[in-house]
Formats: structure tokens, sequence, C-alpha cells
């Protein structure tokens, strides 16, 4: 079955700097790969995701790389700002039909933004 | 926004006892999930359920769990014998029909075994 690895476990950035965040996946036919962050006590948001037909998407300061042929994707958050520090956890699926299948999570990082 | 809505927010029973977890779907989904979390853990796949029987189970969704839908609105999750272990934060997921459509999470219930 798949395998997420989420890596690092606690990132520790000042305000305005950008944070990178890695997943690798094990299982070469999962084909979605979100990143939800998850404020304490609340519950796991998506805010961004890519499908294996592209290598990189972005969306305002947020954005995401897949490299499919390593089995790796990325996370990138330029100019952060104290209100994204939370727990962010990266995830894989195979996406057949409408349905996303389970999602296999990472681990999660810890992302605190100095002011 | 529709959201997807879970109760109880907060649920403490003794080991043993059985619990019933409630999620209402957003209305035109018909993709459901249960994931649980322990806590300061990742989030866990437990289950998924479409047009009535469940699709995928994970290894954690042993004989002591179950869901159904049994009036066409709420999805239950139920744990017939509760283990200290089951002591976590269960998450209920929902998705539409349409493809490539993302995985709506309820605010979850805090469950504790005592």
């Amino acid at each position: 079955g798949e395998n997420v690895e989420q890596h690092p476990s606690t990132l520790s950035v000042q305000e305005g700097d950008s944070a990178v965040i890695k997943c690798t996946y094990s299982d070469s036919a999962s084909n979605y790969f979100p990143w939800y962050k998850q404020e304490l006590g609340k519950r796991p948001q998506l805010i961004i995701d890519i499908r294996s037909n592209v290598g990189e998407k972005k969306d305002q300061r947020i954005a995401v790389t897949l490299n499919k042929t390593a089995k790796h994707f990325s996370l990138h958050i330029t100019e952060t700002q104290p209100e994204d520090s939370a727990v962010y956890f990266c995830a894989a699926t195979q996406n057949y039909g409408g349905s996303q299948g389970n999602l296999i999570f990472g681990k999660g990082t810890k992302l605190s933004v100095k002011p | 926004e529709p959201e997807v809505t879970q109760t109880p927010s907060h649920q403490v029973t003794q080991m043993g006892q059985e619990v019933i977890l409630r999620c209402v779907p957003i209305s035109n989904h018909l993709y459901f999930y249960w994931y649980r979390q322990i806590l300061g853990q990742k989030v866990e796949f437990l289950v998924s359920f479409y047009n009535n029987e469940i699709s995928e189970k994970s290894e954690i969704f042993d004989d002591q769990f179950s869901v159904e839908r049994p009036d066409g609105s709420n999805f239950t999750l139920k744990i017939r014998s509760t283990k200290l272990e089951d002591s976590a934060m269960y998450f209920c997921a929902t998705q539409s029909q349409w493809g490539n459509s993302p995985l709506h999470f309820g605010n979850g219930t805090r469950l504790t075994v005592t």
C-alpha cells in the first residue's frame, strides 16, 4: 500500500521568509496529492492540490511541485505570515472515477512563523 | 458555504461501551469517509462508503467498527466495544459526485475512552 513520508516535522521561519515542506510517496499509481492545513483543534482544510498530469501549481503565496519520477512533491509558501502558523499535512491517493479513494497522510509539519 | 456537520463534538465513554458518531454530509455529496487522528499524530483513513456500501477500509477498521447511512441523511460510525486506544478525534469527510472534487472535512468528534 501507499506510504507517505513528510519532512521536516517542525519548521520555524521569520515572517516574510519562505517555507518548504517535502513529501515522498511509494505507490507509483498515486495520482492525486492534496495539502491540508490544520490549526489547533480544528479540521484539516485543503489549501492546494496537484494531479499527476501537471508538475507545478500555484495559488497566490502557495505553490506545489510534483516530480513523478522521483515520487516526491513539495509545498512552497512565500512571504510567510504569522497566520500561516499551523500543522501542514501532505497526502496521496489514487483517484479513480469520482472518488478520491482513501487519502494516505504524511505525519505533518508544524510550521511556526515568528513575527 | 455548505459544511459537513458532526455530532457530538466531544464524547466521553467508558471502556467496553458502544459509541455512535454522527455525520451529516453536504446534501449533494455521494462519497463518505471516516478518518481518525490520535492526539498529535497524523490523520488516518478508516473507511470509505459509496452507494450504501463500504468501498474500502483500512486495517484499523476491524470488526469493532461499522458504518451505515440509516435514513439517507446521517452517516454514522459505530464502535461496538470501545478500547482506551480508540481515544482520538474522528473526522467525517464527504465528496460530491463530480469527478476530481475535493474532500470536505467536518469539525470532528473528540472521543475519550476512560
